[in-house]
C-alpha cells in the first residue's frame, strides 16, 4: 500500500496569513503516460464529509476559492492557503488514487491563532 | 445536481453484518464515467477507503485487503443505488461510513454522502 504522510499535524495561523501543508507519498504517484499526479486534497469541517479541493494535485475543484493552491509532483506535494479566512478552519487531507487501496494522509488541523 | 443519500442502521452487534445503502440521484450507478466508493473514518484509523464498484461494459469491484474477506459492495441498477455489507464486525469497525462518487478523468471523490455513524456494540 502507498503510505501518505502529512506535516505538520496542526498549525495555527492568523487571519490573512499564509498556511502551508505538506504531503508525502511512500512512492511516486506520477503517471508519465498522462503526465498527472494522482493526488487529491480535501477539506473537512466538523460534522461534515470531506470536500474535494484539488485533484491531479493542482486542478482546483469548481467553487474552491483561488486563495487555495495545490502543487508538487512525484512524492512531495503542498497545499497552500495564501490568506487564511475564518471559514478555512478545518482538517485537510491528502489522498493518493494512483493505486488501490486509495490511501489518505492522517490530516492537518488548521486553526486560527 | 447529483446527490448521495445514505441509509442503514447505526448500531450493529458484534459478529453480525453491517449493511448500508447509498441511493444516487442525478447520476446513474451504471454510468461508464463514475465509480462508487465506500470510505470510513474513525479516530483510530483515520479515513480508510474500503472499496468501489463501477461499470465499464461489465461490473467491476475492488476491495481493500484489510477487509477483503468480509466486504461486499453491490450495485442495484433497478433502484439506482449501491450497498455495503461488512460481515463479522467487531468494535474496531465502529466508524462513520461514507459513500462517495469518483469520476473518470481524475476527479476522485467529488461527491459524498453525509455519513452514517455505525457503532458495533452488544
Amino acid at each position: 500500500d502507498i503510505v501518505m504522510t502529512q506535516s505538520p499535524d496542526s498549525l495555527a495561523v492568523s487571519l490573512g496569513e499564509r498556511a502551508t501543508i505538506n504531503c508525502r507519498s511512500s512512492q511516486s504517484i506520477f503517471y508519465s503516460s498522462n503526465n498527472n499526479n494522482y493526488l487529491a486534497w480535501y477539506q473537512q469541517k466538523a460534522g461534515q464529509p470531506p470536500k474535494l479541493l484539488f485533484y491531479w494535485a493542482s486542478t482546483r475543484e469548481s467553487g474552491v476559492p483561488d486563495r487555495f493552491s495545490g502543487s508538487g509532483s512525484g512524492t512531495d506535494f503542498t497545499l497552500t492557503i495564501s490568506s487564511l479566512q475564518a471559514e478555512d478552519v478545518a482538517v485537510y487531507y491528502c489522498q493518493q488514487y494512483y493505486n488501490t487501496p486509495f490511501t489518505f494522509g492522517p490530516g492537518t488541523k488548521v486553526d486560527l491563532k | 445536481q447529483a446527490q448521495l443519500q445514505q441509509s442503514g442502521p447505526g448500531l450493529v452487534k458484534p459478529s453480525q453484518t453491517l449493511s448500508l445503502t447509498c441511493a444516487i440521484s442525478g447520476d446513474r450507478v451504471s454510468s461508464n464515467s463514475a465509480a462508487w466508493n465506500w470510505i470510513r473514518q474513525s479516530p483510530s484509523r483515520g479515513l480508510e477507503w474500503l472499496g468501489r464498484t463501477y461499470y465499464r461494459s461489465k461490473w467491476y469491484t475492488d476491495y481493500a485487503e484489510s477487509v477483503k474477506s468480509r466486504i461486499t459492495i453491490n450495485p442495484d441498477t433497478t433502484k439506482n443505488q449501491f450497498s455495503l455489507q461488512l460481515s463479522s464486525v467487531t468494535p474496531e469497525d465502529t466508524a462513520v461510513y461514507y459513500c462517495a462518487r469518483a469520476l473518470s478523468g481524475g476527479k476522485t471523490c467529488d461527491l459524498w454522502g453525509r455519513g452514517t455513524l455505525v457503532t458495533v456494540s452488544s
